[in-house]
């Protein structure tokens, strides 16, 4: 079975701190997606990544950065907390699609964040 | 764009209830329809997928049929038990960037089984 860990189930953080949040996946897939999710708003993409240092914004990248240093780890960084990050985070991984789409993702547990 | 509809929540039942959660999308071309669960304090999981028309996908009873004319892909249940209490999420694959395919996904359903 695919393994997607997330290095934290919840965290407390104050205003203004820098934030990493960890993601590792052991299936060897060459893609890794970060989610936030709130409720009534389902989950909104922050940043994605297609291969070691490669990087894409999602579709509310603002206030957020990423790292993929190695194939199995993604990283998600906060670079100054505000209190609207408060929120659940998600990291999901998948092989490269070769033009069909049909890859399902895989998920971690989630890390709760509050930023105080 | 792409985009998902779900039926708004939250959705409780008596066990042995018949279930029902609405879908409906946006997409062009032909996107691949999916369902994840979500139970409580952990991520989400993949429940079960159509990639094409017609295709019906069915897991743990569960089943949902892709309907292009109406395009949608409603999540059903003949009967549900209280383990079955989650949060329901659909999705369409969106488009592949440098072969990273995108989900899109709906707001999400929360069911709530009473024994």
């Amino acid at each position: 079975d695919v393994k997607v860990t997330q290095s934290s189930r919840y965290l407390v953080k104050r205003t203004g701190e820098k934030v990493f949040l960890e993601c590792v996946q052991d299936m060897d897939h060459e893609n890794m997606f970060w989610y936030r999710q709130d409720p009534g708003l389902g989950l909104r993409l922050i940043y994605f990544s297609y291969d070691v240092k490669m990087k894409e914004k999602g579709d509310i990248p603002e206030g957020y950065s990423v790292s993929r240093e190695k194939k199995e780890r993604f990283s998600l960084i906060l670079e100054s907390a505000s209190t609207n990050q408060t929120s659940m985070y998600l990291c999901a991984s998948t092989h490269r699609s070769y033009g069909r789409r049909n890859q399902p993702q895989h998920f971690g547990d989630g890390t709760r964040l509050s930023i105080l | 764009g792409n985009s998902v509809t779900q039926m708004e929540g939250p959705v409780t039942l008596s066990e042995e209830a018949f279930l029902t959660i609405n879908c409906t999308y946006t997409a062009t071309g032909y996107p691949s329809l999916f369902w994840y669960v979500q139970y409580p304090g952990e991520g989400l999981q993949l429940l079960l997928k159509a990639t094409k028309a017609d295709d019906k996908g069915s897991n743990k009873g569960f089943e949902a049929t892709y309907r292009k004319e109406t395009t949608s892909f409603h999540l059903e249940k003949g009967s549900v038990q209280v383990s079955d209490s989650a949060v329901y999420f659909c999705a369409l694959s969106g488009n592949i960037i440098q072969g990273a395919q995108k989900l899109v996904f709906g707001q999400g359903t929360r069911l709530t089984i009473n024994p």
